[in-house]
């Protein structure tokens, strides 16, 4: 069974340009999460989503950032117009189900961005 | 105070040792816990989940306190391939709030 997978797993970008992040869950998952570390810091949750759905994106910067997870087809954190700022490692992970009783959840290799 | 709080070490630890760290969380609702390791900031993995009182898995034990709200995770009989950061991790609503992480170096 493929673990989480994550595409590309180096990506550079000049400023202003867009980045666009793959994952693809385990599978059998339909739960996504995205999580970003910054250099020198711990993970934060970005954003939740489930297929066609976006659960919860209280960690999403309010512009340039957008994510999605359609019915076909991985799920894509899109950065537009990135800055020097967004230089980070981007990990997706995947879980089975979730509820209050929560699941465990696998992360990919993640992306590591750096903005020149 | 942030959500989840540890240590950051480092924990320098001779091999064939035993080590133990605690990460303190503040929200008293919350039912399940975990250890993840990450090695040289590659992605993280599952070590431990902690549901009730305590978990033990090998070498490695986990306990809840409560009461007191922190989570310690202890190694036994330390090897060289244990070095790692590791990572509390408590649920919320579905997404993952990690600790920054406890450093972890065993040595020769």
């Amino acid at each position: 069974n493929a673990g989480v997978m994550q595409n590309p797993r180096h990506l550079v970008r000049r400023r202003g340009q867009e980045a666009r992040l793959r994952c693809s869950p385990m599978k059998g998952h339909s739960h996504v999460y995205w999580y970003r570390q910054l250099p020198e810091e711990g993970l934060k949750f970005m954003v939740y989503l489930q297929k066609e759905n976006i659960i919860d994106e209280s960690g999403m910067p309010k512009e340039r950032f957008s994510a999605e997870f359609p019915k076909e087809g991985p799920s894509i954190l899109r950065i537009q117009q990135v800055v020097r700022g967004d230089s980070a490692a981007y990990f997706c992970a995947s879980s089975l189900l979730t509820s209050v009783a929560f699941r465990e959840q696998y992360f990919g290799p993640g992306t590591r961005l750096t903005v020149t | 105070r942030k959500e989840v709080e540890q240590d950051p070490g480092p924990f320098n630890v001779p091999e064939g040792a035993t080590v133990a760290f605690n990460c303190t969380y503040s929200n008293s609702a919350s039912q399940s816990f975990f250890w993840y390791r990450q090695d040289c900031r590659k992605e993280p993995k599952l070590l431990m989940s902690v549901y009730s009182s305590g978990n033990e898995d090998g070498r490695f034990t986990a306990q809840l306190n409560r009461a007191s709200q922190y989570i310690s995770l202890l190694i036994r009989d330390s090897k060289l391939s244990d070095s790692a950061t590791y990572l509390c991790v408590v649920p919320s609503w579905g997404k993952l709030q990690f600790g920054a992480g406890t450093q972890v170096v065993v040595t020769p």
